[in-house]
């Protein structure tokens, strides 16, 4: 079982839709991530949070939004996406140490129409 | 600038035969080395790390990996795998500052009965 959770695990939405994914951990992490991952691709860095403020951005398209409401919580608001947007968003989290590793949820799996 | 390379995209290998994925990276400043696994429809899992000390990394489910300073790899080995251990494998660096974790492009590696 996964210390991260991500909903929902699947997603299909049109280019007007305005939807969410959500992840959430209770490992005590500072630090969150989202990640995208094409198909039979590595995972991409898109955002990462640090103590719930946004430490990195990525160069991401303004039709994705990130927010860290607290420290356990990490939203992406999607609005507009386009179908090359489709891919398996994933979120992570880890400790604020220098080599700390990655812990992923399972991640969502988005389709654009 | 930091690049990792991970040399075959596949490995196809005979249950309970040795196999090695091998990884190479570049950066011109120390970095902490991991591997990661990605079974079908999940996010991706740590199998090991390197930090310091020691070059030889014990990780979970009997793999090992070598940190050469010299050839800049840090190559992945199991003894004898299992039809299980199907799956996606990413070699990853990171840096002493920053949270960007930079991965390989992966290597699939299949297991024949």
């Amino acid at each position: 079982d996964t210390e991260v959770t991500q909903t929902p695990k699947h997603l299909v939405m049109g280019m007007t839709n305005k939807k969410s994914l959500k992840c959430e951990q209770h490992m005590g992490h500072r630090a969150m991530y989202w990640y995208k991952q094409k198909a039979k691709k590595p995972p991409e860095l898109m955002f990462v949070y640090s103590y719930e403020k946004l430490s990195i951005n990525e160069s991401v398209p303004s039709r994705f939004s990130p927010e860290c409401p607290n420290s356990s919580l990490l939203n992406l608001h999607l609005h507009a996406l386009q179908p090359e947007d489709s891919a398996l968003y994933l979120c992570a989290s880890s400790v604020r140490d220098p080599g700390s590793p990655l812990h992923f949820g399972n991640g969502t799996r988005l389709t654009v129409t | 600038a930091q690049s990792v390379t991970q040399l075959d995209s596949q490995v196809p290998v005979f249950e309970e035969a040795p196999v090695e994925l091998r990884c190479n990276y570049s950066s011109s400043v120390s970095v902490y080395l991991f591997w990661y696994v990605q079974y079908p429809n999940q996010g991706l899992q740590l199998l090991l790390k390197y930090l310091s000390g020691s070059t030889l990394v014990k990780g979970i489910n009997g793999f090992e990996a070598e940190f050469n300073k010299s050839q800049t790899s840090f190559h992945l080995r199991k003894p004898s795998v299992h039809i299980s251990d199907t799956a996606e494998y990413f070699c990853a660096v990171s840096q002493d500052r920053g949270f960007k974790t930079i991965f390989g492009a992966g290597t699939r590696l299949f297991v024949k009965a």
